[in-house]
C-alpha cells in the first residue's frame, strides 16, 4: 500500500506571497492532519480534516487554512507569508474511525520544506 | 507551550548500548505514541501505548507509561548505528490531535 505523499517536497517563496501544499493520504484513510515543524517551536498541530470537514484546529492565525476533497486528499494554504512560516510541513493520515487496531496511529508523509525569503 | 517535555535533549551512546529517553505530558490522555525522525524527514511511527497499559514491547523497543506522573519512557536495547535519529513522544487526548514533545536526538556511534 502506498504511503502518504506530499507535494511539492521543497518550496521557496518570498514574504507576502501565498502557498498551497498538497497531501495524499494512504488509500482508505479519511483523516488528514497537518503539522508545522520548526527548530524553535518544534512540532505543532495545525488542523485535522475528516470527511471534508475540519474536525480539530490548533492555535495558528487565520492565514493558515486547509481543505479536504471527496477523495480525502488535502491541501493547506498559507497566505501573506512571513519569514517565520519557514518550516517543514508534515501531513499525517489515519483511518479516523472508531475501532480497528491501528485506528489511532497516524502515518506521516515526508513533508514539504518551505523557505520564505 | 502545548508541548510536553522530553529528556535528555540529546544522547550519545556506543553501538550495543541501551538508550533511554523520557517524556512528560500535561493533560489526561487517550494514548501516547513514539515516533522516530531521521534528519528532518517524515516521522515514522514506532509504538503506541494506551492509557490503561503500563508497559509495551516491540522488538528492541520497550515503552512504559505512568499516568499518575504523566510520564513515559522509551528504551531502545542493543542500539545500532541505524537507530541514530530524533525520537518524539506524542500524547493524544480526544480527536486526532497529537501533542508532541521537544524530542531527543540520539547518536549511536559505531
Amino acid at each position: 500500500k502506498a504511503g502518504v505523499t506530499q507535494t511539492p517536497r521543497y518550496l521557496i517563496k518570498t514574504r507576502g506571497q501565498q502557498v498551497t501544499l498538497s497531501c495524499s493520504p494512504i488509500s482508505g484513510h479519511r483523516s488528514v492532519s497537518w503539522y508545522q515543524q520548526t527548530p524553535g517551536q518544534g512540532l505543532q498541530f495545525l488542523f485535522e480534516y475528516f470527511s471534508e470537514t475540519q474536525r480539530n484546529k490548533g492555535n495558528f492565525p487565520g492565514r493558515f487554512s486547509g481543505r479536504q476533497f471527496s477523495n480525502s486528499r488535502s491541501e493547506m494554504n498559507v497566505s501573506t507569508l512571513e519569514l517565520g512560516d519557514s518550516a517543514l510541513y508534515l501531513c499525517a493520515s489515519s483511518l479516523g474511525l472508531a475501532g480497528g487496531k491501528d485506528v489511532e496511529t497516524q502515518y506521516f508523509g515526508p513533508g514539504t520544506r518551505l523557505l520564505v525569503l | 507551550s502545548q508541548q510536553g517535555e522530553e529528556d535528555p535533549q540529546a544522547l550519545s551512546i556506543q553501538e550495543g548500548e541501551n538508550a533511554t529517553m523520557n517524556c512528560s505530558y500535561k493533560t489526561s490522555i487517550n494514548n501516547l505514541q513514539w515516533y522516530r525522525q531521521n534528519s528532518g524527514r517524515g516521522l515514522v511511527h514506532l509504538i503506541l501505548i494506551r492509557s490503561n497499559e503500563r508497559e509495551k514491547h516491540s522488538g528492541r523497543l520497550r515503552v512504559t507509561l505512568d499516568t499518575s506522573k504523566k510520564s513515559s519512557s522509551l528504551l531502545i536495547t542493543a542500539s545500532r548505528a541505524a537507530d541514530t535519529a530524533s525520537y518524539f513522544c506524542a500524547s493524544k487526548a480526544a480527536g486526532n490531535k497529537l501533542t508532541f514533545g521537544g524530542g531527543t536526538r540520539v547518536l549511536v556511534k559505531p
